[in-house]
């Protein structure tokens, strides 16, 4: 069955730096663009970052441009989330997500835990 | 940016009970809408597309409709597991997609 697995969240310090991982499976990698998705604590859903299918086009959130880099390896059928000078406000779980038939998001990953403090 | 505006924030019904969940854009968004469920500690699940378009194993007791800047989420029969909060996406105008600052549904 199609899976999304994330991993890579933790502690990190204000200015520090994370990279999130989404192992993709049960699907063909290659032909799907993929969302980051993030939710702060007991708040709502906030649209991140997606690549698409190929490659050649990165979109990002004012929130997060600039400091936050999206890549795929389609030979490890995994999406990496480059998050970099990381702040308090950037604390949440962040979710990964295939993009459907047309552009909703469909399935979600588990999530992973991004806790920034100093 | 399209913003969306769902409605109530929260709501408490009863086992059976028909409840409706509104999501208003702040411009036409063309039935490019989709509702997704989410339960405590849980991913967010899809259930609905094009406003309307049931995503394939969801029960059919979750509906919905609308049009133009509009749009509602229908559960018909209010089960035990239907707990949680619900969100609708807009993914007419993207980037960036945005989301409703969500519906939380408490089951009697």
């Amino acid at each position: 069955q199609v899976q999304l697995v994330e991993s890579g969240g933790g502690v990190v310090q204000p200015g520090g730096s994370l990279r999130l991982s989404c192992a993709a499976s049960g699907f063909i990698f290659s032909n799907y663009a993929m969302h980051w998705v993030r939710q702060s604590p007991g708040k709502g859903l906030e649209w991140v970052a997606v690549l698409s299918y190929d490659g050649s086009g990165k979109y990002y959130a004012d929130s997060v441009r600039g400091r936050f880099s999206i890549s795929r390896d389609d030979s490890m059928n995994t999406s990496y989330l480059q998050m970099d000078s990381l702040s308090v406000e950037d604390t949440a779980i962040y979710y990964c997500a295939r993009k459907g038939r047309d552009n909703y998001f469909d399935p979600w990953g588990q999530g992973t835990l991004v806790t920034v403090s100093s | 940016d399209i913003q969306l505006t769902q409605s109530p924030s929260s709501l408490s019904a009863s086992v059976g009970d028909r409840v409706t969940i509104t999501c208003r854009a702040s411009q036409g968004i063309s039935n490019s809408l989709a509702w997704y469920h989410q339960k405590p500690g849980k991913a967010p699940k899809l259930l609905l597309y094009a406003a309307s378009r049931l995503q394939s194993g969801v029960p059919s007791r979750f509906s919905g409709g609308g049009a133009g800047t509009d749009y509602t989420l229908t559960i018909n029969s209010l089960q035990p597991e239907d707990f949680g909060t619900f969100y609708c996406q807009q993914y007419y105008d993207i980037p960036p997609w945005t989301f409703g600052q969500g519906t939380k549904v408490e089951v009697k």
